[in-house]
């Protein structure tokens, strides 16, 4: 059963766009949750993160939304550019496991065109 | 080097074969994670250690999977009589401490069995 829903594998969007990547959860018991960034033959790296006592957090081009009552959040890239292109992970922390264990969603593959 | 560090990058093994995979973490991170990302998926909690705690082996699939960390350093994870359904990628992250925050993670290691 997938905690962590990213329900569009791919996003395609024009340099200077804004980009809007989505991630759905279903645990409540999520208190935490961040974004990763990951290139080709790459391990993740982190991008940003939110707190479940906030709704917003921004980060120079990168703003993270949280909506608990859809248990929704998603991230905004403004402007979008080429070196954006890579695959976005969504991931939550259940405040009742493993400190630091985080489920991910199965990523979403952005493409940034000139 | 600086970073998370794990060998072999790439693993092609026969099924039934026993592999070993190596993780070296940031030193002076306590906290030292197992995820592995198999095609398509998300990213799946394996292992996870903290200090000289126990670990947490919940996200162990099988009996077949089973990770050390020795010295509170370096962790091997050990796969027996791998099976083709143990093909992915496997991904180290260690943390300062655990609990909140971003983990770390290395390039991976590919394994493909036969």
């Amino acid at each position: 059963d997938q905690q962590v829903k990213q329900n569009s594998p791919s996003l395609s969007v024009q340099e200077g766009r804004i980009s809007i990547l989505n991630c759905d959860y279903t645990n409540s018991m999520f208190d935490y949750f961040l974004w990763y960034k990951k290139y080709p033959a790459e391990g993740p790296t982190f991008l940003i993160s939110i707190s479940s006592i906030k709704d917003k957090n921004e980060d120079g081009r990168f703003t993270v939304f949280l909506n608990k009552s859809a248990k929704h959040l998603s991230l905004h890239i403004v402007p979008s550019q080429p070196g954006d292109s890579a695959v976005y992970f969504c991931a939550a922390r259940d405040r009742g496991s493993t400190l630091g264990r985080l489920y991910f969603g199965r990523g979403t593959q952005l493409t940034v065109w000139p | 080097g600086a970073g998370v560090s794990q060998s072999p990058s790439n693993k092609v093994t026969e099924k039934g074969k026993d592999v070993e995979l190596r993780c070296d973490p940031i030193s002076g991170h306590t906290a030292l994670y197992w995820y592995r990302q198999s095609l398509g998926q998300g990213l799946e909690f394996l292992i996870y250690f903290q200090g000289n705690s126990a670990p947490d082996k919940s996200g162990l699939p099988s009996d077949r999977f089973s990770a050390e960390r020795t010295g509170g350093s370096v962790s091997t994870l050990t796969i027996q009589r791998t099976q083709q359904e143990d093909s992915a990628v496997y991904l180290c992250a260690s943390s300062p401490q655990g609990g909140v925050g971003e983990l770390f993670f290395g390039e991976g290691s590919r394994l493909t069995v036969l």
